[in-house]
């Protein structure tokens, strides 16, 4: 498997939540509560959203959630704003002591 | 206040071969693995693979095996990444990133990018 599948874009309008879906296999996502989310704005580096499947580090916005069932893991934000609009990727560690990240999903906000 | 400090931009021919750095500061370098993530222009972010700051144990994705070797260098604060062979398909932004003790693929600190182009 050479990537973990999101949707290549998912949009709303200001105020909606919206949730990026992460797909894997028990090699990985289902193997491993080991799911961090990232976001990265165009031209930046990527910042850390989610990590533990859950868990937000300090400073990032209670609108950003995680959670996983069985191979998926799952990004939702909740009152989307013009500032979320961005490139948003998952990664996983894997059974195979490596790690892989996620198709990548563009959020647009409407 | 903690940085990762990428090497500058970098063009070359094809077949020639790259060094990349990032250097550390404001932590113990050896205290964390770094971990190296490649994106080329308009595409995914893809790992490459890292390296253990304090032993210098080294783990690559099966994608990068073979084209790519990681290094540090402790009294320097400051991890390697050797590209060799590079073809156009090694065009791409390369950053280095700190994961916490927690592991899991939590990347807490990044570089800035080293855009290297391979270009004829």
């Amino acid at each position: 498997q050479s990537a973990l599948t999101q949707p290549a874009s998912v949009s709303g309008s200001p105020g909606q939540s919206i949730t990026i879906s992460c797909t894997g296999t028990s090699s990985d996502i289902g193997a491993f509560d080991y799911v961090s989310w990232y976001q990265q704005h165009p031209g930046k580096a990527p910042e850390l959203m989610i990590y533990g499947v859950s868990n937000r580090p300090s400073g990032v916005s209670f609108r950003f959630s995680g959670s996983k069932s069985a191979n998926t893991a799952s990004l939702t934000i909740s009152g989307l704003q013009a500032e979320d609009e961005a490139d948003y990727y998952c990664i996983s560690y894997t059974t195979s002591f490596t790690y892989i990240f996620g198709t990548g999903t563009k959020v647009t906000v409407l | 206040q903690v940085h990762l400090v990428q090497s500058g931009a970098a063009v070359r021919r094809p077949g020639a071969s790259l060094r990349i750095s990032c250097k550390a500061s404001g932590y113990t370098f050896t205290t964390y693995p770094i971990h190296w993530v490649r994106q080329a222009p308009g595409q995914r972010l893809e790992w490459m693979g890292w390296i253990i700051a304090a032993s210098g144990k080294t783990q690559y994705s099966q994608r990068f095996r073979g084209s790519v070797t990681f290094s540090r260098d402790t009294s320097a604060g400051t991890a390697y990444m050797d590209l060799s062979s590079l073809t156009s398909e090694d065009t791409a932004v390369y950053y280095c990133a700190r994961e916490t003790l927690r592991g899991g693929g939590e990347f807490d600190l990044w570089g800035q990018g080293t855009l290297v182009t391979v270009s004829s």
